[in-house]
């Protein structure tokens, strides 16, 4: 089956470290991957995708590269900020399907 | 509004209790899902619809009912509330036809608490 696996959290940092959520993925077909994110109090809502092998996401100065010899797609920003805390969603559809399978989601705290 | 929205944004009811919740897209698109929040379980699909009248069960939809009677409008039913199911409902939508995209698009949740 479908799967996604990612980093146990909570993962916390001070204002402009480097972050990296890890993502890996178990998938029949041809998966499409995405990073969505939920601040506090709302819906999740997409980060970025990619769609194909050797894509690279980015949105918001987050970056994530689809890395189907790994079946990865790890999440990272080179300099965080407060605002940046939030619970991160890796997730994948196949096949260009409704249909999402959702990791369990990171929760990121930055300090000032 | 454009957009999605769900009503009412925070319940609170008792056991044995039917609940329905809201959702309602003005995007007209074609699939519409409800999901479940739980701390350690991420995010667990429920219900989704591919159209008005078509409707099909998730991972998790025992104790719930849905309908899909016009595109715009997915309602979700606990037909007899328990402790189990107090969560953060959140429902989505999506079209790749539509959109160009099959991203899903989500709305700002519903916090249901089962006394």
């Amino acid at each position: 089956g479908n799967s996604v696996t990612q980093m146990e959290g909570p993962v916390t940092l001070s204002e402009e470290a480097f972050l990296t959520i890890n993502c890996t993925y178990t998938a029949t077909g041809y998966p499409s991957l995405f990073w969505y994110v939920q601040y506090p109090g709302e819906g999740l809502q997409l980060l970025l995708k990619a769609t194909k092998a050797d894509d690279k996401g980015s949105n918001k100065g987050f970056e994530a590269t689809y890395r189907k010899e790994t079946t990865s797609f790890h999440l990272e920003k080179g300099s965080v900020q407060v605002s940046d805390s939030a619970v991160y969603f890796c997730a994948l559809s196949v096949n260009y399907g409704q249909n999402f399978v959702f990791g369990p989601g990171t929760r990121l705290s930055v300090l000032p | 509004d454009a957009g999605i929205t769900q009503s009412p944004r925070y319940k609170i009811t008792e056991t044995g209790r039917q609940v329905t919740l809201m959702c309602h897209q003005t995007w007209s698109h074609s699939y519409m899902f409800w999901y479940r929040q739980d701390l350690g379980h991420g995010l667990r699909l429920i219900y989704y619809s591919a159209a008005a009248d078509i409707t099909d069960k998730g991972e998790v939809p025992d104790g719930y009912v849905v309908s899909r009677s016009k595109t715009e409008n997915f309602p979700l039913t606990l037909e007899s509330a328990t402790r189990a199911q107090t969560s953060v409902y959140f429902c989505a939508s999506s079209d790749l036809r539509a959109s160009g995209t099959n991203e899903q698009f989500f709305g700002p949740g519903t916090r249901l608490t089962v006394l």
